[in-house]
């Protein structure tokens, strides 16, 4: 079936500097792929999303391409703070079936020290 | 996107008895969903919620544990039954929107501790 794997975390990481979070998914079909995020006792925020390949989304000055070469979809930002502390979760909705189903990885929390 | 409430945010509950959750949207929605956030662990969907018709549950989720109404386009219930330890966790609502579910938002959550 559909999957997510997510790079392992915890991520720790100096105020500024360069984050990548990689993702990599198993479908059928052409998924929908996206990123939530979930700050320290809040519940998920949408972050970005894509739906075809080669389309980047971004927002807050995160961003992420999806590529079905290599069925990737990394979560990347040039220069993180440390209110970008929080989970990051990678997920994809099915491209073969309308069931809506969102299926997650496992979650990679980042820290950001200042 | 469409603003979603839960109630309620927290509770803790003990053995064997009940908790519903209520989830409200302020606008009408074609899908809603149930997830489960178990400790330190990503969301499972638990099931679709259809309104005007029993909900589709995901494999190892019964209707008997989890019972769940959909009266109308803004709102739903999920029933968390006879509570064990086990069923600690966060309990997320979501929404479709649009004519395809392609995109889902979430509510904020409700944390459920079981004593």
């Amino acid at each position: 079936g559909d999957s997510v794997t997510q790079m392992e975390g915890p991520v720790t990481l100096s105020e500024e500097a360069f984050l990548t979070i990689n993702c990599t998914y198993t479908a059928t079909g052409y998924p929908s792929l996206f990123w939530y995020v979930q700050y320290p006792g809040e519940g998920l925020q949408l972050l970005l999303k894509a739906t075809k390949a080669d389309d980047k989304g971004s927002n807050k000055g995160f961003e992420a391409t999806y590529r079905k070469e290599t069925t990737s979809f990394h979560l990347e930002k040039g220069s993180v703070q440390v209110s970008d502390s929080a989970v990051y979760f990678c997920a994809l909705t099915s491209g073969s079936s309308n069931t809506g189903k969102l299926i997650f990885g496992q979650g990679t929390t980042l820290q950001v020290k200042p | 996107s469409a603003v979603i409430s839960q109630k309620p945010s927290r509770d803790i509950c003990q053995r064997g008895t009940s908790l519903t959750i209520q989830c409200q949207v302020d606008s009408q929605v074609t899908m809603m969903f149930w997830y489960r956030q178990q400790p330190g662990q990503s969301l499972t969907l638990i099931a679709t919620a259809n309104q005007g018709s029993e909900a589709t549950y995901e494999s190892g989720f019964v209707i008997d544990k989890f019972p769940i109404s959909r009266p109308n386009l803004t709102f739903s219930t999920l029933t968390v039954s006879n509570l064990s330890p086990e069923d600690s966790s966060i309990y997320l609502c979501s929404v479709g929107e649009g004519k395809s579910t392609d995109t889902q938002y979430f509510g904020p959550g409700t944390r459920l501790t079981v004593l």
